[in-house]
């Protein structure tokens, strides 16, 4: 069965520019949750989805929003883009909106110079 | 690849003793945990759960222990192997009705030597 999937892998943007990353869940999972791991951290929350509606959000400014498709894959989105914002962006998917059995995909690499 | 938890807490085990990993958490209304482990240049993997209405839960080499009074969390590997080595994080899930809001610890790297 396929995991989590991210694109890209990796990117490089300049600061001011705009970002999205995209993900698709485990096949079956209805429920999508973005995370902003930054180099010897933990992941930090920032939104999560289910059946394309907002369910949670974490501290993280308005430049950050994201959206969930019908067929449950999601993109999350960063505008006017920071240094700080450079870090590894993870997207997990889970069955249902409780946090049980959270499966993580690979993540991306935001670089932004 | 990239380096997780440059800056980590690190726990060094022989090959094959046990290991045991320790987490405090912060939100006594918590309700739900997980261990994730997660490599270099890798996503967290999922390693076990537990619910609140548990002290203890045992999977394939791993144990996880909550002790609620005092909000610690422990993870317990058995006979651990060089493919343990990794960075491992606790994530509580604070009771906020339905949503999942994962909040991660500051992780434990793993060292597994020969």
């Amino acid at each position: 069965d396929a995991g989590v999937t991210q694109s890209p892998t990796h990117l490089i943007k300049t600061r001011g520019q705009h970002v999205t990353l995209r993900c698709s869940p485990i096949s079956g999972h209805k429920s999508v949750s973005w995370y902003q791991q930054v180099l010897g951290q933990g992941p930090q929350f920032i939104f999560q989805y289910y059946e394309k509606e907002e369910r949670g959000r974490g501290n993280f400014p308005d430049r950050f929003s994201a959206r969930q498709f019908p067929n449950y894959s999601s993109e999350l989105n960063v505008n006017a883009l920071l240094l700080g914002d450079s870090a590894l962006y993870l997207c997990a998917s889970s069955k249902d909106p409780a946090p049980y059995e959270q499966y993580f995909g690979p993540g991306t690499r935001l670089t932004v110079t | 690849g990239e380096s997780v938890g440059l800056h980590l807490p690190t726990l060094s085990v022989q090959e094959g003793d046990n290991s045991i990993i320790n987490c405090a958490y912060s939100n006594s209304a918590s309700d739900y945990f997980i261990w994730y482990k997660q490599e270099s240049g890798k996503g967290p993997q999922f390693i076990i759960d537990i619910r609140s209405n548990m002290d203890k839960r045992q999977g394939q080499r791993v144990t996880v222990l909550l002790n609620k009074t005092v909000k610690h969390l422990s993870l317990q590997i058995a006979a651990t192997q060089p493919g343990d080595s990794a960075v491992y994080f606790c994530a509580e899930n604070p009771a906020t009705g339905t949503a999942s809001k994962l909040t991660f610890g500051t992780g434990t790297r793993l060292q597994v030597t020969l």
